[in-house]
This record gives C-alpha cells, sequence and structure tokens, in this order.
C-alpha cells in the first residue's frame, strides 16, 4: 500500500518568513494529494490540493509543487502570520482506490 | 460550500454506557464517509469506510461489533461506540466525500471529543 512520509515534525518560523513542509510517496498510481490544516481541537480543513497533472498550484500565501519523479510534494507558506499556527498533514490517494493516506503531521508554530 | 457537520462535539460518560456519534454533509451528497481516531499529537488513524447503504469496511484491529457504523442516506452516518470504556476515549473525526470522489477531497467534520470515566 501507499506510505507518506512528511518532515519537519515541528517547525517554528518567525511572522514574515517563509515555511516549507515535504512529504514524499510510495505509490506511483497515487494522483491527488490534498493538505490540511487541523487547529486544536477542530477537524482537519482542506488548504490546497493538487493533481498529478500538475506541478505546481498557488492560492494566495499557499502553494503546492509536485515532483511526480521523486514521488514528492511540498507545502509552501509564504508571509507567515501567527494565525497559521497549527498543525499540518498531507496526504495522498490513487485514482483507483478510496483510501486517503495522511502523512504524521507538521506542528508549525508562527513566532510574533 | 462542502461543510461536514458533526455532533456532538464533546461527550463524557460512565464506563458501560453506548455512546453514538453522527456526521452530517449539509451542502453535498457523499458516497462515502470514513471514520478516523486520533490520538494527542498524532495522525488521522482510519477505522472504517462506510458507502452510503452497505455495510462498513473495518481497518484492521478495529472491533466491528465496537464500533457499529451505520450510513443510511446518503448526507448522514452514524458511529456508536458500545459499551464504551475508558481506553475508548478518544478524539473521533469523520469526514465525507462526494458522489464523483476521484480525485475530490475529504471534508473533515469538527470532531467528537469522547471521555468515558
Amino acid at each position: 500500500g501507499e506510505n507518506v512520509e512528511q518532515h519537519p515534525s515541528t517547525l517554528s518560523v518567525q511572522e514574515g518568513d517563509s515555511a516549507v513542509i515535504k512529504c514524499t510517496y510510495s505509490d506511483s498510481a497515487s494522483n491527488y494529494f490534498p493538505w490540511y490544516k487541523q487547529e486544536l481541537g477542530k477537524g482537519p480543513q482542506l488548504i490546497i490540493d493538487i493533481r498529478s497533472n500538475v506541478g505546481e498550484k498557488k492560492d494566495q500565501r499557499i502553494a503546492v509543487t509536485l515532483n511526480k519523479t521523486a514521488k514528492h510534494f511540498s507545502l509552501h507558506i509564504t508571509e507567515t502570520q501567527p494565525e497559521d499556527s497549527a498543525v499540518y498533514f498531507c496526504a495522498a490517494t490513487p485514482s483507483t482506490g478510496n483510501q486517503f493516506y495522511f502523512g504524521t503531521g507538521t506542528s508549525l508554530t508562527v513566532i510574533p | 460550500g462542502a461543510v461536514v457537520s458533526q455532533h456532538p462535539s464533546r461527550v463524557i460518560c460512565k464506563s458501560g454506557t453506548s455512546v453514538k456519534i453522527e456526521c452530517r454533509s449539509l451542502d453535498f451528497q457523499a458516497t462515502t464517509m470514513f471514520w478516523y481516531r486520533q490520538f494527542p499529537k498524532q495522525s488521522l488513524m482510519l477505522m472504517a469506510t462506510s458507502n452510503e447503504g452497505s455495510k462498513a469496511t473495518y481497518e484492521q484491529g478495529v472491533e466491528k461489533d465496537k464500533f457499529l457504523i451505520n450510513h443510511a442516506s446518503l448526507t448522514l452516518s452514524t458511529l456508536t461506540v458500545t459499551s464504551a470504556h475508558p481506553e475508548d476515549s478518544s478524539f473521533y473525526i469523520c469526514s465525507a466525500r462526494g458522489l464523483t470522489y476521484s480525485n475530490q477531497p475529504q471534508h473533515f467534520g469538527d470532531g467528537t471529543r469522547l471521555s468515558i470515566l
């Protein structure tokens, strides 16, 4: 089955700096890669996603890049703000299946 | 759009009680709903996948008689923790995926914090 690894597990940045979280996956059949943000005591919320026919996608301060050959994808947050502090999860899913395979999460702290 | 409502948000009850958690997709029809359990500072652990009108598929190690799942309509799935014990205390989260699920996200509820005394 699919195996998703996520790094780093914790990340602290100064407000205004950029944050990068990286994930790798093992199954070349995976073709959909969402990113979720989970605040304390809440469920994960989708913040951006990318499909395998695209190499990069951007939504304001958030961007995701995908390298299918190397089987890795990354989340980039620019101009970080304290409200970006949360746990971020990456996920991968193959087109033939229903299950999402989640990374282990990254706890991001933005220091004011 | 794509709102998933989960209730209750918090349950505290005595050992031996059965607890029902509801998961509703408010503005879309969900062919498939998922139930996760999350321990503190850990990732989401898939418990089961339920498809409307059919029996749920449970992950290895999850007791189906302990965690009863019903997905009676395209907008509602329920998880019942039967005869709950302290070790069942956890954060339970549901998610739903729309009818055309290929390359579509799961949308999550806000979770239920279950505490068994």
